[in-house]
């Protein structure tokens, strides 16, 4: 069964770098997504992508992230300089058709920002 | 502002109880709902989605309802197992996904 992936599962970075995180969503989806969990709270939503633009983002989504899809496959956040409070699990999500369809989540990558 | 409330945010149950967890919305025009499962440490799987058109949907001995009106939804589970132990989520689809905090479920042997 088609799943998203994520890479890596895990990163440590210091405070002030810059991180690239990467998910492959479903080869025939067309709908991106960017979510984070900080541990103990809730899943908020980043960003969500459509033919390779913005479709829309929270207003945690500021200047520091951006996302790219670079080639056929790949998905990436990039977190310009890191902050402490950007410690969190990172989920990508892809849909197929639209943003009104059931979402699948990747496993997540954990990113802890010393 | 849309507000995503889970109640209760712990259960404990003994095996093979049927048990309800309940999602409760501010604001009822949303496209749809969906349940995940998350266990420790892991990543987000999709129970059942709910169109704002539907009033149940079931999956297995999952069964989930929606009253958009009230603002509300329940997850059945019937016959619970030990593998059943993780928190469960809701989300409401309004616009983006809101999320709810989440029922930690534990089922004991």
């Amino acid at each position: 069964e088609p799943e998203v992936t994520q890479t890596p599962s895990h990163q440590v970075t210091q405070m002030g770098q810059e991180v690239i995180l990467r998910c492959v969503p479903i080869s025939n989806h067309l709908y991106f997504y960017w979510y984070r969990q900080i541990l103990g709270q809730k899943v908020e939503f980043l960003v969500s992508f459509y033919n390779n633009e913005i479709s829309e983002k929270s207003e945690i989504f500021d200047d520091q992230f951006s996302v790219e899809r670079p080639d056929g496959s790949n998905f990436t956040l990039k977190i310009r300089s890191t902050k402490l409070e950007d410690s969190a699990m990172y989920f990508c999500a892809s849909s197929e058709r639209t943003t009104q369809e059931t979402q699948y989540f990747g496993p997540g990558t954990r990113l802890l920002v010393l | 502002k849309q507000e995503v409330t889970q109640i209760p945010a712990a259960l404990s149950v003994p095996e093979g109880e049927n048990l309800v967890l309940n999602c409760s919305f501010t604001d009822s025009a949303i496209y749809n709902l969906q349940w995940f499962r998350q266990d420790p440490g892991k990543g987000l799987t999709s129970l059942l989605l709910i169109q704002s058109s539907q009033r149940e949907q079931t999956s297995g001995r999952l069964n989930a309802s929606l009253d958009k009106s009230s603002g509300r939804s329940t997850l059945y589970i019937a016959a619970s197992q030990p593998g059943d132990s993780a928190t469960y989520l809701c989300a409401v689809n309004f616009y983006q996904l809101i999320w709810g905090a989440g029922t930690k479920l534990i089922i004991k042997p």
